[in-house]
This record gives C-alpha cells, structure tokens and sequence, in this order.
C-alpha cells in the first residue's frame, strides 16, 4: 500500500485564500518532501522537511512536520490561479533507498 | 545545464509489441528513478539504478519488464509483450545523491504509453 496519503483528494478555492494540503505516512522516514505537478507534465519539486525540522518556508509555501503523528501539511498563502495542480508528499522510508508518493490533492484555484 | 529528458513523449503500441522509454538524466546525475502514473493518481516507484547497477527493483513487475543504466547513454525502461493495463505515463527522475541522503529528484516530462 502507499506510504503517504494526501488529505484532502481534491480542493477547490477562490484566488487569495490560503490552500492546506495534508499528508500521512506509516513507518519512519528520514524526510518528507513535497512536489508540484501541472496537467501532462512532470513533477516539480518544492521543499524538503528532515525528520529533525517542525516547520519550514519557502516565499508563499510554509510545511509542517509532526513524527509523532506521522504528518505533514503544506500551506500555500495568498493562492494564485497558477497555483492550480497536483501536490504530492514523498517520504523517504528509513532503510529503503527510494522516495514513495503518496495519491496526491488536486487544487484548484479559481479566479 | 538540459534537465532530465526522455524520450519518446507518446507512445502508441500494440498488444504483444515492446515498448523502450528512454530517459537521459541531468548532467553528473548518477542517479536514476523510473515511476509509473496512472490517471489521477500518485506515482508508483517502479526501480532505481545507479550505473551499471540496479539498486532496487522492488516495484517493477515480474514478467516483461526490465531497465537498464549503462555505462554510457540513456538509461532505459522496457516493456515485453505489453497489454492494455500497461497504458501509463511513464516518469524518469534523477538525482545527485541516493535518495537516503535526503537528495531531491529532478522529474522528465514522461512518457506516456498507450497500448491498443
């Protein structure tokens, strides 16, 4: 089964509202990245939180990590249209040497 | 510095044809990853080589498929014999440092393959 999951499966908000995209894992990780990937294209990566780290930003995106609930959020603040994607977490499992994506939260901003 | 390409971009085959995916990664990129998207979903991690070697292969099916990562060229993803169920996008990242080491991966565009 995935390793990570993204809650919610999909998001709909107006331009100018903060998105809040969830992620839980199962097992240990070493760290937890999040991507980015438009329609028919591949993915892009955002940011990386170490198991260490609580929280992390970058410009609008601002992630959260919580072990001991096996959790992370991304925030996205002051959505754009082109914010409009599929966001996906990926853990790196302790031991294993691959990163495991979780099914992805379809945002969509709406002008 | 080009970023990670692969080639073809479409696809279209057959039943019982075979299907090669090529994926060249990013300069002094060591590292490759081959993922498989189906529509609306996550990406699956199908195998992950360095040169010439093949460091996990947890998530490639059994039968009809295979990848390689030679000394020189591109690496490649092949598929045998494929059939409807192999219709999928197809993605290739790589990276600098394994993936252990906390190393973000640098996607292609994929391939995407369609099986008739």
């Amino acid at each position: 089964s995935q390793q990570g999951e993204e809650d919610p499966q999909a998001l709909s908000i107006q331009e100018g509202e903060n998105a809040t995209m969830n992620c839980s894992y199962k097992t240990s990780i070493n760290n937890l990245q999040w991507y980015r990937q438009n329609s028919g294209r591949g993915l892009v990566h955002l940011i990386l939180i170490r198991s260490n780290e609580r929280e992390k930003h970058s410009g609008r995106l601002r992630v959260t990590l919580d072990t001991s609930k096996k959790s992370s959020s991304l925030l996205i603040t002051a959505s754009r249209a082109a914010d409009t994607a599929s966001y996906f977490c990926a853990t790196d499992l302790q031991g294993a040497q691959k990163l495991v994506f979780g099914q992805g939260t379809r945002l969509t901003i709406n002008p | 510095n080009a970023g990670v390409m692969q080639n073809p971009r479409h696809l279209v085959r057959r039943r019982g044809q075979e299907a090669r995916l090529r994926c060249s990664p990013m300069k002094g990129h060591s590292h490759v990853y081959w993922y498989r998207q189906l529509p609306e979903e996550g990406l699956k991690f199908m195998v992950y080589l360095q040169k010439e070697n093949i460091i996990d292969e947890s998530g490639m099916p059994k039968e009809r498929f295979s990848a390689e990562f030679p000394k020189e060229g591109p690496s490649i993803l092949r598929i045998q014999q494929v059939v409807r169920g192999d219709s999928a996008a197809y993605f290739c990242a790589s990276s600098p440092i394994s993936g252990i080491q906390g190393g973000e991966l640098f996607f292609g565009e994929g391939s995407r393959l369609t099986v008739l």
